[in-house]
């Protein structure tokens, strides 16, 4: 069955390192690609999006990689700040047929050590 | 702030009880979603709106819940009968169409004794 799911649960990084959070998706024909942020005790803040057309997407310190041969997207956060601190997830866009929901990972937990 | 509200952030019930919740969408989103997340897991998808017409709805969703968006713009869920496995936030997002981003609110965390 399709399924989005990441591969850490945790991730532990130094302030102004580098960040990267993998997410691995089974539904080929997902078409849209949604990084979410969530603090805790929050709601789920957008980050960054892609669709299946582009294999790149840059935002502020963060960029978003699409790679569709391996069903794998990734997000990387530049200089990690303490403020990075939250849990990330990645969703895509429902199944063929389905026209609203996101379907989400179950998440990774990034610490950021100063 | 998302411009997403929902009310109440946090209810307490006893098993067997009725609860309701509130959501108040960014105004000019016609599409409204309600999620479940518990403990250690990301959002589960519940139901959508588009405009006050209900479109989808998970099989999560049993027949002690019930939404309603009566004029497109807040909308109610209402879980009869609690049990303690709805101990869970529910979250709330709106979009302007279906291929925008979903913004979400801070959710209602309910908990069921």
């Amino acid at each position: 069955g399709e399924s989005v799911g990441l591969h850490l649960p945790t991730l532990s990084v130094q302030e102004g390192d580098n960040s990267i959070i993998n997410c691995a998706y089974s539904n080929s024909a997902s078409d849209y690609f949604i990084w979410y942020k969530q603090e805790s005790g929050k709601g789920p803040q957008f980050i960054i999006d892609i669709r299946s057309n582009m294999d790149k997407r840059q935002g502020q310190r963060v960029t978003v990689l699409l790679n569709k041969t391996v069903k794998h997207l990734s997000l990387q956060i530049a200089a990690t700040q303490p403020g990075d601190s939250a849990v990330y997830f990645c969703a895509e866009k429902g199944k063929a047929g389905s026209q609203g929901n996101l379907i989400f990972g179950k998440g990774t937990k990034l610490s950021v050590k100063p | 702030d998302t411009g997403v509200s929902q009310n109440p952030r946090h209810k307490i019930t006893k098993r067997g009880q009725n609860v309701t919740f509130r959501c108040d969408p960014i105004s000019e989103h016609n599409r409204l979603y309600w999620y479940r997340q518990t403990l250690g897991q990301g959002p589960e998808f519940l139901t959508y709106f588009q405009n006050e017409a209900q479109l989808e709805k998970s099989r999560l969703l049993s027949d002690r819940f019930s939404a309603e968006r009566p004029k497109g713009s807040f909308s109610t869920l209402e879980i009869q009968r609690t049990e303690q496995g709805d101990s869970a936030m529910y979250l709330c997002a709106s979009s302007l169409g279906g291929n925008n981003e979903q913004f979400f609110g801070p959710g209602t965390r309910l908990t069921v004794l």
